[in-house]
């Protein structure tokens, strides 16, 4: 499967600021996607990330919030703006391996965020 | 009620035994159904990815699915306390492009 990075790893921001997370992949991949997983929760999808297009948000997020770029086959970023506390999370991208027909999708690392 | 629900936890089985953990689902047009492992602290791990009706073995994993019951299950033989991790199940509607939907996760504990 493919190898992802992400970056930061972690980071304390302040109510109000913008934090850009980064993601890396290691091979080209069409799809991409970004999720948030809030404490003892399980994960939501925020928006699928192709590239070439705009992103597709899910119900309930929105670009002004999560603005997102996909300027290549390899990277993505994901922006959180004007963050509040509740915007505390781990943010994870994933990208789906289109090496074989099952389109299994596979997780990064992921950015630990806490906004205080 | 919930798209994925799992089996409320958390679960704890000796080392040795066998782990069941469970999970239903409410879309009917759901295609591909997916385990995932989650260390504390870590990312989600694909363990497990299963598409047809029946039973699917990897190790000492084994997935079954029932789409006409809308149920998938793991069981994990001879557990390990190095199997002690949130287990998450997935759902995706179709093969390619489209969201998973994840039930709570379900913790378990693998007791030395």
């Amino acid at each position: 499967s493919a190898v992802i990075s992400q970056k930061p790893s972690r980071d304390i921001c302040q109510r109000g600021t913008s934090l850009t997370i980064q993601c890396q992949v290691d091979s080209q991949v069409t799809m991409m996607f970004w999720y948030r997983q809030q404490p003892g929760q399980s994960l939501t999808l925020i928006a699928t990330a192709n590239q070439g297009s705009e992103a597709t948000y899910e119900s309930g997020f929105v670009i002004d919030k999560f603005p997102i770029s996909r300027p290549n086959l390899t990277f993505s970023t994901l922006t959180v703006s004007n963050m509040s506390p509740e915007d505390s999370s781990i943010y994870l991208c994933s990208v789906e391996d289109q090496s074989r027909e099952s389109y299994e999708q596979y997780f990064g690392p992921g950015t630990r965020l806490t906004v205080t | 009620q919930k798209e994925v629900e799992q089996n409320s936890g958390p679960l704890s089985v000796p080392e040795g035994a066998i782990a069941s953990l469970n999970c239903t689902y409410s879309d009917r047009g759901s295609q591909s159904f997916f385990w995932y492992r989650q260390y504390s602290g870590k990312s989600p791990e694909l363990i497990m990815s299963i598409y047809s009706n029946g039973d699917k073995e990897d190790g000492r994993f084994t997935a079954q699915l029932n789409k006409a019951s809308q149920y998938v299950s793991l069981l994990i033989r001879d557990s390990q306390p190095s199997d002690s991790a949130t287990y998450l199940c997935a759902v995706q509607r179709e093969t390619s492009g489209s969201r998973l939907t994840f039930g709570e996760g379900t913790q378990l504990t693998v007791n030395p």
